[in-house]
């Protein structure tokens, strides 16, 4: 099966500086990239995606960058502010049918220090 | 969007006895809900995959006997914690997927229980 990993566990930075996060994955199958913001005893919200036909996505702040051949993929925010302060999850799948369960990192809490 | 509804938000029970949790897709047909399981600080851990009229896929190490999933229609799954003990509490949430032809919001969660088992 899949099997994900993520760092940093805790990422410290002062507002208005880039935070950047990292995940390798196992499964060359996968093909779909997310990435969830989740505050404490909330459900992840999805902040970006990715999907393999691409190497990079850029909404705003936030951009992810793919890598198939070495199987990672990385969250960059950039202008960070108090606010994204939360704990962030990487995670992959293989989107086909919708049948296939998304795997998880282990998360990255991000403190943004005003 | 897609929206997936779970209730109830937080439940404590007694040692002992279960408790049923309910997600229900609003505004798609979910023939495909996941369930996780969130321990404090720690990631969502996959707990089963229950699939519309037929019998849900346990991942290893969880108990299919003390974790009944239920997914009778293609809008409602129901996860049943029998037998409920101390080392149960902990965070559950579950997802799905809208699929081909249901927009295009990725997968969608619901907005999790805690259990809090006395």
């Amino acid at each position: 099966g899949e099997n994900v990993e993520q760092h940093p566990s805790t990422l410290s930075v002062q507002e208005g500086d880039s935070a950047v996060i990292k995940c390798t994955y196992s499964d060359s199958a996968s093909n779909y990239f997310p990435w969830y913001k989740q505050e404490l005893g909330k459900r992840p919200q999805l902040i970006i995606d990715i999907r393999s036909n691409v190497g990079e996505k850029k909404d705003q702040r936030i951009a992810v960058t793919l890598n198939k051949t070495a199987k990672h993929f990385s969250l960059h925010i950039t202008e960070t502010q108090p606010e994204d302060s939360a704990v962030y999850f990487c995670a992959a799948t293989g989107l086909d049918t919708g049948r296939r369960a998304l795997t998880f990192g282990s998360g990255t809490r991000l403190q943004v220090q005003p | 969007g897609a929206v997936v509804s779970q209730h109830p938000s937080r439940v404590i029970c007694k040692s002992g006895t279960s408790v049923k949790i309910e997600c229900r897709s609003l505004d798609f047909q979910a023939t495909t809900m996941f369930w996780y399981r969130q321990f404090p600080k720690k990631s969502l851990m996959l707990m089963a995959t229950s699939n519309e009229g037929s019998k849900a896929t346990y991942e290893q190490g969880v108990e299919k006997d003390k974790f009944l999933i239920n997914h009778a229609s293609l809008t409602l799954s129901t996860l049943t914690v029998t037998s409920a003990h101390p080392e149960d509490s902990s965070f559950y949430i579950c997802s799905a997927y809208p699929g081909a032809g249901q927009g295009n919001y990725g997968y969608t969660f619901g907005s999790g229980t805690r259990l809090t088992v006395v």
